[in-house]
């Protein structure tokens, strides 16, 4: 069974510029969550959906915003791209809201702002 | 999710000797997760505590909630130089998860 899968794998932006980061949550799994770590600290929470709609949101401004497909397929997108957005992305998904605790991740996105 | 505080922020240990990291929070949690991330990875669930007191092990791996459920440690016995990595605690409440910043573990062999 594939993992969660993240895409791309890495990215280079300008400031100022808009950028979309996808996921595929492992299959059967309906619950996934955004995190955005900065080297050196912990994932810090930005979104999680579930079955479509969105159940939780982090402490991140507005140009931040993401959504679920029917497919249980996610895109992260962050738009006006400042420098201090860059990071590693990170992807985890769920089985259930139950089942939230146990997080598996993908291998995320590293974004360079320049 | 909780505040929750890690310490220490890095260890170093030779090979053989045994690790302990603690993660603590001000305010009751109704759970923990441990996670380990490696050097350009990203982080792998380890297990996770719901029990005031509860105890888990996992081979050299040792999991404690504190009786309040206000801390938890992870201790690794004798370590090996596999268990290089970010050791991550995280509370998960409401679809929302808090993370530790970590404590890195490098190990000397």
């Amino acid at each position: 069974d594939a993992g969660v899968t993240q895409s791309p794998t890495h990215l280079i932006k300008t400031r100022g510029q808009q950028v979309t980061l996808r996921c595929s949550p492992i299959s059967g799994h309906k619950s996934v969550s955004w995190y955005q770590q900065v080297l050196g600290q912990g994932p810090q929470f930005i979104f999680q959906y579930y079955e479509k709609e969105e159940r939780g949101r982090g402490n991140f401004p507005d140009r931040f915003s993401a959504r679920q497909f029917p497919n249980y397929s996610s895109e992260l997108n962050v738009n006006a791209l400042l420098l201090g957005d860059s990071a590693l992305y990170l992807c985890a998904s769920s089985e259930t809201l139950a089942s939230l605790t146990e997080a598996f991740f993908g291998q995320g996105t590293r974004l360079t702002v320049v | 999710g909780q505040q929750v505080m890690q310490i220490p922020q890095y260890q170093h240990v030779q090979e053989g000797e045994d690790f302990t990291t603690y993660c603590n929070s001000s305010t009751t949690l109704s759970n923990i997760q441990w996670y380990k991330q490696r050097p350009g990875g990203h982080p792998v669930f380890l297990i996770q505590l719901v029990k005031s007191g509860e105890v888990k092990k996992q081979k050299r791996l040792t999991f404690q909630f504190g009786e309040a459920k206000k801390n938890s440690s992870l201790h690794i016995t004798a370590t090996q130089t596999t268990d290089v990595g970010t050791y991550f605690c995280a509370n998960t409440n409401a679809g929302k998860s808090t993370f530790g910043d970590g404590t890195t573990l490098t190990v000397k062999p």
